[in-house]
C-alpha cells in the first residue's frame, strides 16, 4: 500500500465546476506539498502548508494533520486547470513523499 | 531568468553510456534534489544534498553519483545507462529550515535506445 494515496486517480469536469481532491497519507509529517503538473511537463508548487488553510486565487488547500488528510479544492474550473495535481508530504529527514497524482481535464 | 534551470532537456543515448544532467539554481538556497519519474508518472526522490553535503540517498544503484561543486549546483552523472533507466529527471531546490516549499526545474527526459 502506497504511504500516499489520492483519490480520484482522473476526474473530468465541465467548466465551472467545483473540484476537490483529496489527499491521505499514513506517514508522520512536518508539512505537505500541493503540486501540479502540466501536460508539458514542468512541475509547479502549488502550496505548503502544515495546519489549517491556504488560498491562492481560485485555489484552496485545506489538512488536518491529527486525521492525516489534505485536500485541495478548485473554485470554478477553466479548461487551463487541466493538468495532474500531485500531494507530497515531508516525512523524516525532509523527504518528500508523493502521491500517484490525480489527473484533471476540465472541458468547455 | 529561470529559477531551477536543468541541461539537457532531453538526452537520447544508447544502453552502456555514460551520461551526465546538470542542474543549477539561482535562488539562493541550500538544499538542492533530484527526483526520478517513471513511465507511470510515478515521482520517487533519488538525493538531496544539503550545502553540497548529501543527506538523502534512496537505495539508488551506484551508477548514479551526484555531485554538488557549490551549493548552487547539483549534478547527475549515471554510468553503464540501462534500458530501466529511461524516465524523467528533476531537480529541486529549498531554502533551509523544515517543511519549505520545492522549485523545481523543467525535467530532463533520459530515453535509452
Amino acid at each position: 500500500k502506497n504511504e500516499v494515496e489520492q483519490s480520484p486517480q482522473n476526474l473530468t469536469a465541465q467548466e465551472g465546476e467545483f473540484i476537490t481532491i483529496n489527499c491521505s497519507y499514513s506517514v508522520g509529517i512536518s508539512a505537505l506539498h500541493w503540486l501540479q503538473q502540466h501536460p508539458g511537463g514542468g512541475i509547479v508548487s502549488l502550496f505548503m502548508l502544515s495546519s489549517g488553510k491556504k488560498k491562492h486565487g481560485r485555489l484552496i488547500a485545506t489538512i488536518n494533520i491529527q486525521e492525516k488528510h489534505s485536500s485541495l479544492h478548485i473554485t470554478a474550473s477553466h479548461p487551463r486547470d487541466s493538468a495532474v495535481y500531485i500531494c507530497a508530504p515531508y516525512g523524516t529527514a525532509s523527504k518528500l513523499t508523493f502521491g500517484t497524482g490525480t489527473r484533471l481535464q476540465v472541458t468547455l | 531568468d529561470t529559477a531551477v534551470s536543468q541541461t539537457p532537456k532531453y538526452l537520447v543515448t544508447q544502453m552502456g553510456n555514460d551520461k551526465s544532467i546538470k542542474c543549477e539554481q539561482n535562488l539562493g538556497h541550500d538544499t538542492m534534489y533530484w527526483y526520478k519519474q517513471d513511465s507511470k508518472k510515478f515521482l520517487k526522490i533519488m538525493f538531496s544534498y544539503n550545502n553540497k553535503e548529501l543527506i538523502i540517498n534512496e537505495t539508488v544503484p551506484n551508477r548514479f553519483s551526484p555531485k554538488s561543486p557549490d551549493k548552487a549546483h547539483l549534478n547527475l552523472h549515471i554510468n553503464s545507462l540501462e534500458l530501466g533507466d529511461s524516465a524523467v529527471y528533476f531537480c529541486a531546490s529549498s531554502p533551509p529550515g523544515q517543511g519549505r516549499a520545492q522549485h523545481f526545474g523543467d525535467g530532463t527526459r533520459l530515453s535509452i535506445l
